[in-house]
């Protein structure tokens, strides 16, 4: 098992529609979570970071499940600059400092 | 302020050789992170570097593969004996202090092993 799942996509979705991803990870004991956003070709950047209390940046609106183990992505009123490939990112917590990336959601926005 | 950077931004070299690819991090940051992206796949992570202490090598996928953090700063990717298989976009990345904080990442090097 992966330890960090996501479903590949692509989601297809009109301007304006509001699109949700979800992400599940395998190490219980995992602290941090984000999402980093990656354009066609281009270099991973940071998007949020995921609190368990739930947060929100305008359109966008992370969530954490510890119980399930699972990390939610919402995006209101879809932009075609949204599209692009969203990966859930965690620190596993096991020594090593670095994040463990899942596959990546990739999303179109179609006008 | 600059932000990371890598060379060369495209590397295509024949089977069997090795190469060397650079990342310049952010001025001031302490961890420094190296990972490969293969076609359509996740980031995968390869070596990290957290100031002066001892690297973590962990990803690293075989010995062929091998990073050295230069005065704390400059890191290089060394790969020996180039495979097919090794063909990847390499991204580095930098955070201040590692953990939580923010990783920045730089535009890749994309390696084309012929």
């Amino acid at each position: 098992r992966k330890e960090v799942e996501q479903d590949p996509g692509p989601f297809n979705v009109p301007e304006g529609a509001t699109v949700a991803f979800n992400c599940t990870y395998s190490n219980s004991a995992s602290q941090s979570f984000f999402w980093y956003r990656q354009d066609c070709r281009k270099e991973p950047k940071l998007l949020m970071s995921v609190y368990s209390s739930g947060n929100e940046d305008g359109r966008f609106t992370a969530q954490l499940n510890r119980a399930s183990q699972y990390i939610s992505l919402l995006i209101r009123d879809s932009k075609l600059s949204d599209s692009a490939t969203y990966l859930c990112v965690v620190n596993p917590s096991t020594g090593r400092r670095a994040l463990t990336f899942g596959s990546g959601t990739r999303l179109q926005v179609q006008p | 302020g600059a932000g990371v950077s890598q060379s060369p931004s495209n590397k295509v070299t024949e089977k069997g050789k090795d190469v060397e690819l650079r990342c310049d991090p952010i001025s001031g940051h302490t961890a420094l992170y190296w990972y490969r992206q293969s076609l359509g796949q996740g980031l995968e992570f390869l070596i990290y570097f957290q100031g002066n202490s001892a690297p973590d090598k962990s990803g690293l996928p075989s010995d062929r593969f091998s990073a050295e953090r230069t005065g704390g700063s400059v890191s290089t990717l060394t790969i020996q004996r180039t495979q097919q298989e090794d063909s990847a976009v390499y991204l580095c990345a930098s955070s201040l202090a590692g953990g939580r904080d923010t990783q920045y990442f730089g535009p890749g090097t994309r390696l084309t092993v012929l």
